[in-house]
């Protein structure tokens, strides 16, 4: 059975400081793993990816993520948070029947000035 | 640009009064599809269409039905809304839905409003 888990429904930083949103999944087999951001009244929008290949991955708005599967995690960071990466996060794994995602409850991004 | 267009943007309808969402693609995708997302959680997939085969989740309600005339468009149908179904409503497309590498691109979403 494939699940993902979203350690903290909402994290404060300030502007500036390092974002660390946590993600861990499980998967019966090798997963893909997707991480999206979702602004307020808006759709979601794939900030990265990582299917196979090198293991820390580079997404845009210059956040990045790194799937260990030692420790079955695939955290998104971003070294200097802005006030415009407030929003909620969604980290997903996506599983063969019909490409359905499982998305994980949601991280909300707070960015304090 | 190509895209993927939900209207109406905010839908309001009333108890047990039908109501229709729609969906449209300029992707030329192969895979649509319509989630639920109640307030602070997930996305839930409801079903999706593989070209023109229908999937729809286990755990849909029967009250939710599902229409694709062509490739570029596809409609959600709730046929007698209950206050529990008021929620944002995002359709999404994909290639081709076979590869579970593929990116799912989203529309911005309806949001439903049951009074």
């Amino acid at each position: 059975a494939q699940s993902v888990t979203q350690l903290g429904s909402h994290v404060s930083v300030s502007e500036g400081a390092l974002v660390l949103l946590r993600c861990n999944y499980s998967s019966s087999v090798p997963p893909y793993l997707f991480w999206y951001v979702q602004y307020p009244n808006q759709g979601l929008q794939l900030l990265l990816k990582y299917t196979t290949g090198a293991t820390l991955v580079k997404g845009i708005n210059g956040f990045e993520a790194e799937f260990k599967k030692s420790e079955t995690s695939f955290h998104l960071t971003k070294p200097s948070a802005h006030m415009s990466d407030a929003a909620e996060y969604f980290c997903a794994v996506s599983v063969n029947t019909g490409n359905q995602f499982y998305f994980g409850t949601g991280t909300s991004l707070t960015v304090i000035p | 640009d190509a895209m993927v267009i939900q209207n109406p943007r905010y839908q309001v309808t009333q108890f047990g009064k039908p109501v229709t969402l729609s969906c449209s693609q300029t992707l030329n995708h192969n895979v649509m599809y319509w989630y639920q997302q109640k307030s602070s959680q997930a996305p839930k997939l409801l079903f999706h269409y593989y070209d023109k085969d229908f999937n729809n989740e286990a755990d849909t309600p029967d009250n939710f039905q599902s229409r694709r005339p062509n490739t570029s468009f596809c409609f959600l149908d709730i046929r007698s809304p209950g206050l529990g179904d008021a929620a944002m409503y995002l359709c999404a497309t994909s290639p081709r839905g076979w590869n579970r590498q593929e990116t799912q691109y989203f529309g911005p979403g309806t949001r439903l409003l049951v009074l």
